[in-house]
Protein backbone atom coordinates (compact mmCIF):
# COMPACT_ATOMS: atom_id res chain seq x y z
CA UNK A 1 0.00 0.00 0.00
CA UNK A 2 2.06 3.61 -1.06
CA UNK A 3 2.18 6.01 2.34
CA UNK A 4 0.32 8.59 -0.10
CA UNK A 5 -3.13 7.50 -1.84
CA UNK A 6 -4.73 9.78 -4.00
CA UNK A 7 -8.64 9.59 -5.39
CA UNK A 8 -10.21 9.56 -7.81
CA UNK A 9 -7.08 8.20 -10.31
CA UNK A 10 -9.14 9.85 -13.55
CA UNK A 11 -11.93 12.55 -12.92
CA UNK A 12 -13.96 14.33 -16.08
CA UNK A 13 -15.80 17.29 -15.70
CA UNK A 14 -17.39 19.91 -17.54
CA UNK A 15 -16.69 23.09 -17.61
CA UNK A 16 -17.73 25.72 -15.01
CA UNK A 17 -17.99 22.19 -12.10
CA UNK A 18 -17.20 22.21 -9.13
CA UNK A 19 -13.64 19.35 -8.43
CA UNK A 20 -12.36 17.62 -5.60
CA UNK A 21 -9.18 15.64 -5.40
CA UNK A 22 -8.70 13.59 -2.36
CA UNK A 23 -5.23 12.88 -0.78
CA UNK A 24 -4.78 10.39 2.11
CA UNK A 25 -1.31 9.78 3.95
CA UNK A 26 -0.07 7.03 6.24
CA UNK A 27 2.75 8.18 7.90
CA UNK A 28 3.45 11.64 9.78
CA UNK A 29 4.76 14.67 7.81
CA UNK A 30 5.80 17.96 8.40
CA UNK A 31 3.80 19.40 4.78
CA UNK A 32 1.87 18.03 2.25
CA UNK A 33 2.21 19.86 -1.14
CA UNK A 34 -0.04 19.63 -4.49
CA UNK A 35 1.65 19.88 -7.51
CA UNK A 36 0.33 19.96 -10.83
CA UNK A 37 2.04 18.57 -13.78
CA UNK A 38 0.53 19.02 -17.91
CA UNK A 39 1.09 16.30 -20.37
CA UNK A 40 4.49 16.22 -21.35
CA UNK A 41 5.66 19.04 -19.06
CA UNK A 42 7.65 19.48 -15.56
CA UNK A 43 6.14 20.34 -12.17
CA UNK A 44 4.33 23.40 -10.78
CA UNK A 45 4.06 23.39 -7.46
CA UNK A 46 0.72 24.76 -6.33
CA UNK A 47 0.64 24.69 -2.39
CA UNK A 48 2.66 23.63 0.39
CA UNK A 49 0.54 23.38 3.65
CA UNK A 50 0.94 21.75 7.32
CA UNK A 51 -1.94 23.07 8.28
CA UNK A 52 -5.39 24.71 7.52
CA UNK A 53 -6.36 25.70 4.09
CA UNK A 54 -4.68 27.90 1.71
CA UNK A 55 -6.71 29.72 -1.54
CA UNK A 56 -4.95 30.67 -4.77
CA UNK A 57 -7.06 31.98 -7.14
CA UNK A 58 -9.46 29.09 -7.79
CA UNK A 59 -7.26 26.60 -6.52
CA UNK A 60 -8.06 25.84 -2.40
CA UNK A 61 -6.69 23.19 -0.26
CA UNK A 62 -7.40 22.18 2.72
CA UNK A 63 -5.43 19.33 5.14
CA UNK A 64 -6.76 17.87 8.53
CA UNK A 65 -4.09 16.85 10.10
CA UNK A 66 -5.43 14.38 12.52
CA UNK A 67 -7.52 12.36 9.80
CA UNK A 68 -4.34 12.67 7.58
CA UNK A 69 -6.32 14.07 4.93
CA UNK A 70 -5.83 16.83 2.27
CA UNK A 71 -8.11 17.95 -0.38
CA UNK A 72 -7.66 20.19 -3.17
CA UNK A 73 -10.62 22.13 -4.54
CA UNK A 74 -10.98 23.43 -8.24
CA UNK A 75 -14.15 26.28 -8.49
CA UNK A 76 -15.39 27.39 -11.51
CA UNK A 77 -13.31 24.95 -13.53
CA UNK A 78 -11.73 25.79 -16.93
CA UNK A 79 -10.95 23.15 -19.91
CA UNK A 80 -6.88 24.25 -18.88
CA UNK A 81 -6.96 22.86 -15.73
CA UNK A 82 -6.89 19.78 -17.13
CA UNK A 83 -4.13 17.94 -16.10
CA UNK A 84 -2.18 15.47 -13.94
CA UNK A 85 -2.78 17.10 -9.87
CA UNK A 86 -0.42 15.19 -7.56
CA UNK A 87 -0.01 15.21 -3.88
CA UNK A 88 3.51 14.57 -2.40
CA UNK A 89 4.07 14.57 1.52
CA UNK A 90 7.13 15.55 3.08
CA UNK A 91 8.90 13.29 5.80
CA UNK A 92 11.39 15.22 7.12
CA UNK A 93 11.28 17.29 9.98
CA UNK A 94 14.21 19.52 9.23
CA UNK A 95 17.70 18.51 8.70
CA UNK A 96 19.31 18.44 4.93
CA UNK A 97 17.02 16.73 3.22
CA UNK A 98 13.04 17.30 2.21
CA UNK A 99 12.11 14.34 0.93
CA UNK A 100 8.73 13.87 -0.93
CA UNK A 101 6.95 10.45 -0.83
CA UNK A 102 4.41 11.22 -4.30
CA UNK A 103 1.14 10.08 -4.82
CA UNK A 104 0.18 8.34 -7.71
CA UNK A 105 -1.72 11.61 -9.31
CA UNK A 106 -5.30 12.64 -10.75
CA UNK A 107 -5.77 12.70 -14.17
CA UNK A 108 -7.86 15.60 -14.68
CA UNK A 109 -10.01 16.16 -18.13
CA UNK A 110 -12.10 19.51 -18.41
CA UNK A 111 -14.38 19.42 -21.48
CA UNK A 112 -15.69 22.54 -22.60
CA UNK B 1 12.46 36.16 -12.33
CA UNK B 2 13.84 33.83 -10.28
CA UNK B 3 13.61 30.57 -11.17
CA UNK B 4 14.82 27.07 -12.24
CA UNK B 5 15.85 26.10 -15.56
CA UNK B 6 16.65 23.01 -17.40
CA UNK B 7 18.60 22.82 -20.25
CA UNK B 8 17.81 21.08 -22.62
CA UNK B 9 14.24 20.91 -22.57
CA UNK B 10 14.52 17.81 -25.35
CA UNK B 11 17.65 15.67 -25.13
CA UNK B 12 18.29 12.47 -27.59
CA UNK B 13 21.21 10.18 -26.72
CA UNK B 14 22.00 6.92 -28.30
CA UNK B 15 22.21 3.68 -25.95
CA UNK B 16 25.88 3.84 -24.21
CA UNK B 17 26.83 7.15 -25.15
CA UNK B 18 27.02 9.44 -21.80
CA UNK B 19 25.03 12.47 -21.50
CA UNK B 20 24.32 15.54 -19.44
CA UNK B 21 22.29 17.49 -18.20
CA UNK B 22 21.87 20.80 -17.02
CA UNK B 23 19.87 22.76 -14.27
CA UNK B 24 20.60 26.16 -13.01
CA UNK B 25 18.82 28.12 -10.36
CA UNK B 26 18.77 31.77 -9.66
CA UNK B 27 16.75 31.34 -6.25
CA UNK B 28 19.73 31.39 -4.39
CA UNK B 29 18.47 28.09 -2.87
CA UNK B 30 20.85 25.60 -0.90
CA UNK B 31 18.96 22.16 -1.71
CA UNK B 32 19.12 21.16 -5.31
CA UNK B 33 17.56 17.74 -6.43
CA UNK B 34 17.58 15.51 -9.16
CA UNK B 35 14.18 13.26 -9.94
CA UNK B 36 13.20 10.53 -12.50
CA UNK B 37 9.94 10.40 -13.99
CA UNK B 38 9.24 7.32 -15.76
CA UNK B 39 5.53 7.67 -18.62
CA UNK B 40 2.66 7.68 -16.02
CA UNK B 41 4.39 7.48 -12.80
CA UNK B 42 5.10 9.71 -9.38
CA UNK B 43 8.75 11.42 -9.48
CA UNK B 44 11.30 9.29 -8.04
CA UNK B 45 14.29 11.52 -6.55
CA UNK B 46 17.91 9.93 -7.52
CA UNK B 47 19.73 12.71 -5.26
CA UNK B 48 20.15 15.59 -3.94
CA UNK B 49 22.56 18.40 -2.93
CA UNK B 50 22.91 20.11 0.79
CA UNK B 51 25.20 22.75 -0.52
CA UNK B 52 28.15 20.74 -1.67
CA UNK B 53 26.91 17.35 0.28
CA UNK B 54 25.74 15.05 -1.88
CA UNK B 55 23.30 12.54 -0.90
CA UNK B 56 22.27 9.50 -2.84
CA UNK B 57 19.55 7.38 -2.90
CA UNK B 58 20.19 3.21 -1.66
CA UNK B 59 18.15 2.41 -4.96
CA UNK B 60 20.07 5.16 -7.62
CA UNK B 61 21.73 3.29 -10.50
CA UNK B 62 25.92 3.39 -10.01
CA UNK B 63 25.32 4.91 -13.66
CA UNK B 64 24.08 8.01 -12.71
CA UNK B 65 26.07 10.58 -10.90
CA UNK B 66 25.37 14.67 -10.06
CA UNK B 67 27.69 17.25 -9.58
CA UNK B 68 27.27 21.09 -8.74
CA UNK B 69 30.16 23.53 -9.45
CA UNK B 70 28.56 26.20 -7.51
CA UNK B 71 25.58 27.29 -6.17
CA UNK B 72 23.47 28.18 -9.29
CA UNK B 73 24.21 24.89 -11.43
CA UNK B 74 23.67 20.93 -11.39
CA UNK B 75 24.44 18.37 -13.84
CA UNK B 76 23.19 15.10 -14.19
CA UNK B 77 25.28 12.77 -16.10
CA UNK B 78 24.25 9.22 -17.24
CA UNK B 79 27.14 7.31 -18.09
CA UNK B 80 25.85 4.76 -20.21
CA UNK B 81 22.44 5.23 -20.93
CA UNK B 82 20.06 2.67 -21.06
CA UNK B 83 16.68 1.93 -23.08
CA UNK B 84 14.95 1.88 -19.53
CA UNK B 85 16.68 5.41 -18.72
CA UNK B 86 14.46 6.87 -21.06
CA UNK B 87 12.21 9.69 -18.57
CA UNK B 88 11.40 12.70 -17.94
CA UNK B 89 14.49 14.33 -15.69
CA UNK B 90 13.49 17.14 -13.21
CA UNK B 91 15.69 19.42 -11.22
CA UNK B 92 14.17 20.97 -8.47
CA UNK B 93 15.82 23.68 -5.02
CA UNK B 94 14.75 24.32 -2.08
CA UNK B 95 15.97 26.76 -0.01
CA UNK B 96 17.50 25.02 3.00
CA UNK B 97 16.54 22.81 5.52
CA UNK B 98 14.05 25.61 7.24
CA UNK B 99 12.47 25.98 4.19
CA UNK B 100 10.42 22.97 2.81
CA UNK B 101 8.54 24.54 -0.64
CA UNK B 102 10.16 22.80 -3.33
CA UNK B 103 10.81 24.40 -6.72
CA UNK B 104 10.58 22.56 -9.89
CA UNK B 105 12.68 22.94 -13.20
CA UNK B 106 10.56 22.24 -16.43
CA UNK B 107 12.40 18.89 -16.66
CA UNK B 108 14.07 17.60 -19.65
CA UNK B 109 12.68 14.57 -21.37
CA UNK B 110 15.37 12.52 -22.58
CA UNK B 111 14.87 9.88 -25.30
CA UNK B 112 17.51 6.84 -25.72
CA UNK B 113 18.01 5.42 -29.24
Amino acid sequence: KNEVEQSPQNLTAQEGEFITINCSYSVGISALHWLQQHPGGGIVSLFMLSSGKKKHGRLIATINIQEKHSSLHITASHPRDSAVYICAARKGYGGATNKLIFGTGTLLAVQP
Amino acid sequence: DAMVIQNPRYQVTQFGKPVTLSCSQTLNHNVMYWYQQKSSQAPKLLFHYYDKDFNNEADTPDNFQSRRPNTSFCFLDIRSPGLGDAAMYLCATSLDSLSYEQYFGPGTRLTVT
